[in-house]
């Protein structure tokens, strides 16, 4: 079964800091990879999804790589804002789901 | 910007009692999912539907729960009799994989779910 880790749990940064955020999978034959973002209570809003055939996507501050011989992804997030605040997930998809991680909680302190 | 919608945003019942999800996929997806969060716990999967039949499920996904898409629009999520430890934030979602190998999925709001 698709076990997915994300470490840090949770990361405080100065606001304007440059951040990475890690993922990590058990099993290598996934779809994609999907990076979501949680705001408290809220639902999940997809940020950048990485198909297995891809390295890395790019959505205006926020590049997503994905490397799947070693079961890792990482979320990288430049200058970062207050409004960057959230709990940041990601997830591996199977045929039919997708497996999450526990999150990575992000404060951005103004 | 098509979204995918759920109702209600909050539901409380009494254990014992059944409820009925509801969720309005994107138009033109044909690929509909249904996730959990317990409070403070992983997303979880528990089923997958397509072409009107359950693609996937989980093992949460027991024979408390049923899935039904009744007309065009609606995917609904049956709880027959609810018990405390349903209690969770309920997300549905959808995709299309009109792309080959996308299945990007979109999830709605979700619906909490507090069983007393």
């Amino acid at each position: 079964k698709q076990e997915v880790t994300q470490i840090p749990a949770a990361l405080s940064v100065p606001e304007g800091e440059n951040l990475v955020l890690n993922c990590s999978f058990t099993d290598s034959a996934i779809y994609n990879l999907q990076w979501f973002r949680q705001d408290p209570g809220k639902g999940l809003t997809s940020l950048l999804l990485i198909q297995s055939s891809q390295r890395e996507q790019t959505s205006g501050r926020l590049n997503a790589s994905l490397d799947k011989s070693s079961g890792r992804s990482t979320l990288y997030i430049a200058a970062s804002q207050p409004g960057d605040s959230a709990t940041y997930l990601c997830a591996a998809t199977g045929a039919n789901n997708l497996f999450f991680g526990t999150g990575t909680r992000l404060t951005v302190i103004p | 910007e098509p979204e995918v919608t759920q109702t209600p945003s909050h539901q409380v019942t009494q254990m014992g009692q059944e409820v009925i999800l509801r969720c309005v996929p994107i138009s033109n997806h044909l690929y509909f999912y249904w996730y959990r969060q317990i409070l403070g716990q992983k997303v979880e999967f528990l089923v997958s539907f397509y072409n009107n039949e359950i693609s996937e499920k989980s093992e949460i996904f027991d024979d408390q729960f049923s899935v039904e898409r009744p007309d065009g629009s609606n995917f609904t999520l049956k709880i027959r009799s609810t018990k405390l430890e349903d209690s969770a934030m309920y997300f549905c979602a959808s995709s299309s994989k009109d792309r080959p190998n996308s299945y990007e999925q979109y999830f709605g709001p979700g619906t909490r779910l507090t069983v007393t």
